[in-house]
């Protein structure tokens, strides 16, 4: 199975910082990695598709991009609806995986 | 538009199994996969399988082979997951999802199962 190794494991922010987080594939996946938000007690939300795509609805403070082994998805301007935690999935070939999550906390 | 439903929350013993549900409705069932996801309390996102109910196709994550099994009734439109021999290991979130349209991403998502293995 692929590994997704994703980093940091939690962040401490502010509203306005700009939001970095990493995912690294055991092997090359293309550009099919997507990333996920999940806040307490909801489901995941769809984000980011095939690397760097935003989904409909998105706000554009969401970016994602890389290809191969590396990937980095960015809030550009944290916003305190923001908070939460951040998986990304590889879906280049079964099983899909995730990676453990980057869970988002005020300062 | 695009809904998944689940059923609700179960209380087991171990050793038995649940039948959890996933109802489908604002599109052709038949057409999309269903994917399943597991998430312990406050733990990630583990990927489960799928079930392809236009032919009933299924694939298992080796870990939960012989523990899911997948199964669609494409008359009510409603995907299912028997989990067996059930153990506290078992006590999770189950999500059932869908890929959106022209992207490889889960963009629907149900509101997940809370399966609870107590004796």
């Amino acid at each position: 199975d692929i590994v997704m190794t994703q980093s940091p494991t939690s962040m401490s922010i502010s509203v306005g910082d700009r939001v970095t987080m990493n995912c690294k594939a055991s092997q090359n996946v293309g550009s099919n990695v997507d990333w996920y938000q999940q806040k307490t007690g909801q489901s995941p939300k769809l984000l980011i598709y095939k690397a760097s795509n935003r989904y409909t609805g998105v706000p554009d403070r969401f970016t994602g991009s890389g290809s191969g082994t590396d990937f980095t998805f960015t809030i550009s301007n944290m916003q305190a609806e923001d908070l939460a935690v951040y998986y990304c999935m590889q879906s280049n070939s079964y099983p899909y995986t995730f990676g453990a999550g980057t869970k988002l906390e005020l300062k | 538009q695009v809904q998944l439903q689940q059923s609700g929350a179960e209380l087991a013993k171990p050793g038995t199994s649940v039948k959890l549900s996933c109802k489908a409705s604002g599109y052709t069932f038949t057409s999309y996969y269903i994917y399943w996801v597991k998430q312990r309390p406050g733990q990630g996102l583990e990927w489960i399988g799928y079930i392809y109910p236009g032919n009933g196709g299924t694939y298992y994550s080796e870990k939960f082979k012989g523990k899911a099994t997948f199964t669609a009734d494409t008359s009510s439109s409603t995907a299912y997951m028997l989990l067996g021999s059930l153990t506290p290991e078992d006590s999770a979130y189950y999500f059932c999802a869908r890929r959106g349209v022209g992207t490889l991403g889960f963009a629907y998502w149900g509101q997940g199962t809370l399966v609870t293995v107590s004796s």
